[in-house]
């Protein structure tokens, strides 16, 4: 089976505008979840989709949004970006819902680089 | 306020060594998951627990739940052990990090 894959790998945007970060989860795994993680910070929950819909969110503002697909493939989007948003963000599958109670399976994560 | 709180930060290490990494939490839980991330950015996770212990090779889990406490330990260490240790806790709705533990395994 392949793995969790996201894309872009790597993104360069500047102050103010907006970004859309997609993950594709392992086939037949219908929970994604989103994480940042930052120097300072380390990890953090963003949120979990399951069937389409937001299951979990943890403490972000909302310039935060996400959503889920039919096929499970989710996209994050981040508006009005910060300096501070500047972090590698990390998807994870798991077979169902989970609020952190199914094992994770982690891609590769998207570096994005606010200018 | 820190849910979860691991140590040591940083441990360096002989090959063949015994090591411990512990994490502790203040929170009720759902689970307790172990993951290793390496150079790069990707995370592999190791071990999700509830009770008791589990083991996979060289790698062993604990948690007391009474006293809100996990520990990993890696016997024979070896360099590609070389990572960072992340203790994480899910609540059932929310996922708590701890701020890794840094291993470097010297051959």
């Amino acid at each position: 089976k392949a793995g969790v894959t996201q894309t872009p790998r790597y993104l360069i945007k500047t102050r103010g505008q907006q970004v859309t970060l997609s993950c594709s989860p392992i086939s037949g795994h219908r929970s994604v979840s989103w994480y940042q993680q930052t120097p300072g910070q380390g990890l953090q929950f963003l949120f979990e989709y399951f069937s389409e819909t937001q299951r979990n969110k943890g403490n972000f503002p909302g310039r935060f949004s996400g959503r889920q697909f039919s096929n499970s493939r989710s996209e994050m989007n981040v508006s009005t970006l910060e300096l501070g948003d500047s972090a590698l963000y990390l998807c994870a599958s798991s077979p169902t819902t989970s609020g952190g109670n199914n094992e994770q399976f982690f891609g590769p994560g998207t570096r994005l680089t606010v200018l | 306020k820190n849910e979860v709180e691991q140590s040591p930060q940083n441990l360096t290490a002989q090959e063949g060594e015994f090591i411990t990494i512990n994490c502790s939490y203040s929170v009720g839980i759902s689970a307790l998951h172990w993951l290793q991330q390496h150079p790069g950015g990707g995370i592999v996770s190791l071990f999700m627990l509830s009770s008791g212990k589990k083991k996979h090779g060289r790698l062993i889990a604990t948690i007391n739940i009474q006293e809100k406490h996990s520990s990993l330990h890696i016997t024979a260490s070896h360099p590609r052990d070389s990572a960072v240790y992340i203790c994480a806790v899910a609540t059932g709705n929310q996922f708590y990090f701890g701020t890794g533990t840094s291993l470097t395994v010297i051959p």
